[in-house]
């Protein structure tokens, strides 16, 4: 079973420009978080998707952010007009949803790819 | 709201030293997951562990242990006999079960293990 990949692994951009992510979830986990990690902090959450639905959006995901899951497989993140702000670790995540007993809630794991690395000069 | 401190920011041992590392979390749920991470200079996290907060048991897994304490909010993580591959960043997390799908994680402890 192959782990979560994410690209390009590193980007470095010029401020005001477009980036696009990539992230190959598990195969068959059919939730896909995204989060954004900057330095000597702990991820922060972005947004997820259930299948194909962005079910839920951080307050962190502005205007210019916008993440896709188009068939429910891989997802893209994309950054319009990029600014240095916005330079980070972002890390992609992935995990199969199950419930175990009634009042137990549902029981994930989540599984991280090893990000993309974006520089904004 | 959900809270995970991470006290340590950095702790430095020498090999085949013990080291525990220190996780407080903060929820109003009765239902929650805990989770420790390992984030090696690579950058990519590494799971570790999911504790349910209606497990009762705590955890050994090789050199690794975890101590849920319920009464202290805490769920500390300890490597018996650390080695030089034990350096790393860890983080612990938590997700409150009524407060939705995001990881709230704490700020991390930089973990360095000498020779």
């Amino acid at each position: 079973d192959t782990g979560v990949s994410q690209n390009p692994r590193h980007k470095i951009t010029k401020r005001g420009q477009n980036v696009t992510f990539r992230c190959d979830p598990i195969s068959e986990h059919n939730r896909l978080y995204w989060y954004r990690q900057t330095l000597g902090q702990g991820p922060e959450f972005l947004t997820y998707f259930q299948n194909e639905a962005q079910l839920e959006k951080s307050r962190l995901l502005s205007d210019r952010f916008s993440a896709e899951r188009p068939k429910g497989s891989f997802s893209t993140l994309e950054i319009q007009r990029t600014e240095q702000g916005d330079s980070a670790m972002y890390l992609c995540a992935s995990s199969h949803s199950w419930f175990r007993r009634e009042g137990r809630g549902c029981q994930e794991t989540q599984y991280f790819g090893p990000g993309t690395r974006l520089l904004v000069l | 709201a959900q809270k995970v401190t991470q006290a340590q920011t950095e702790i430095s041992v020498v090999e085949k030293e013990d080291v525990t590392l220190d996780c407080v979390y903060e929820t109003r749920d009765t239902t929650y997951y805990l989770f420790w991470y390992k984030q090696p200079p690579s950058g990519e996290l590494v799971f570790l562990i999911r504790r349910n907060s209606f497990d009762e048991q705590n955890e050994i897994s090789g050199r690794y242990s975890w101590n849920f304490q319920k009464s202290t909010s805490s769920f500390n993580f300890t490597i018996t006999a650390s080695q030089v591959v034990d350096s790393a960043v860890y983080f612990c997390a938590l997700r409150a079960s009524n407060s939705g799908y995001a990881l709230n994680f704490g700020k991390g402890t930089s973990l360095l293990v000498t020779p």
